[in-house]
């Protein structure tokens, strides 16, 4: 069973840091791209981050460049998204996300697999 | 970036009835769609991929269409347990953005 569970939110003020841990199982991590998504209160979805499966390559929204890093560590099976510079616009439940591989093979930027989702809360 | 506009914004239905929810990009995103459901308090799920592609475990009443750049999601037979927000979105070009979610409910 294909499980994801984010760990590591809470309060933080703005201008601090905080770093987001999604421990990964029940699938070949280093197989997948896999990605951030957060979700700011009764609000809609927004994705954060991307990471290649083998962590070559990142991608992020233009909101969270230079703030925010995701990476990957395959021997854990463990994904991170280290928060700096928090704002209060951070604020969201963040779900880390795996890419969906679909029958031919293919990566692609659906997402099959969510964890059950983190909150930060940036306040003073 | 590419704005995926959902409506209606809310939507009541009852048990059995069809229901057609639709999202508009702002711009051609070809068949990269997806769409996805989110029950209260719950992570959201994969529903259809590449616009008409059905996701593992998904019931056959979930389809998906497009017609240009309006995108159609479709419940044959409303369930209880399709309850929830659904939201589109388009995996197209960065950043993957979604609509902004419509909300079904029973009437």
């Amino acid at each position: 069973e294909v499980q994801l569970v984010e760990s590591g939110g809470g309060l933080v003020q703005p201008g601090r840091s905080m770093k987001l841990s999604c421990a990964a199982s029940g699938f070949t991590f280093n197989n997948y791209d896999m990605a951030w998504v957060c979700q700011a209160p009764k609000k809609g979805l927004e994705w954060v981050a991307t990471i290649s499966y083998d962590g070559s390559s990142t991608y992020y929204r233009d909101s969270v460049k230079g703030r925010f890093t995701i990476s990957r560590d395959n021997a854990k099976s463990t994904l991170y998204l280290q928060m700096d510079s928090l704002r209060s616009e951070d604020t969201a439940t963040y779900y880390c996300a795996r890419h969906l591989i679909n029958y031919g093979g293919y990566r692609t930027d659906y997402f099959d697999y969510w964890g059950q989702g983190v909150m930060v809360t940036v306040s003073s | 970036d590419i704005q995926m506009t959902q409506s209606p914004a809310s939507l009541s239905a009852s048990l059995e009835e069809i229901v057609t929810i639709t999202c508009q990009a702002s711009q051609n995103i070809g068949n990269w769609l997806a769409w996805y459901q989110q029950k209260p308090g719950k992570s959201p799920q994969l529903l259809i991929y590449g616009t008409t592609s059905l996701a593992d475990g998904v019931p056959s009443r979930f389809s998906g269409s497009r017609s240009g750049t309006q995108y159609s999601l479709k419940i044959s037979r409303l369930q209880v347990e399709d309850i929830g927000i659904y939201y589109c979105q388009q995996a197209s070009s960065t950043p993957r953005t979604f609509g902004g979610g419509t909300k079904l409910e029973l009437k």
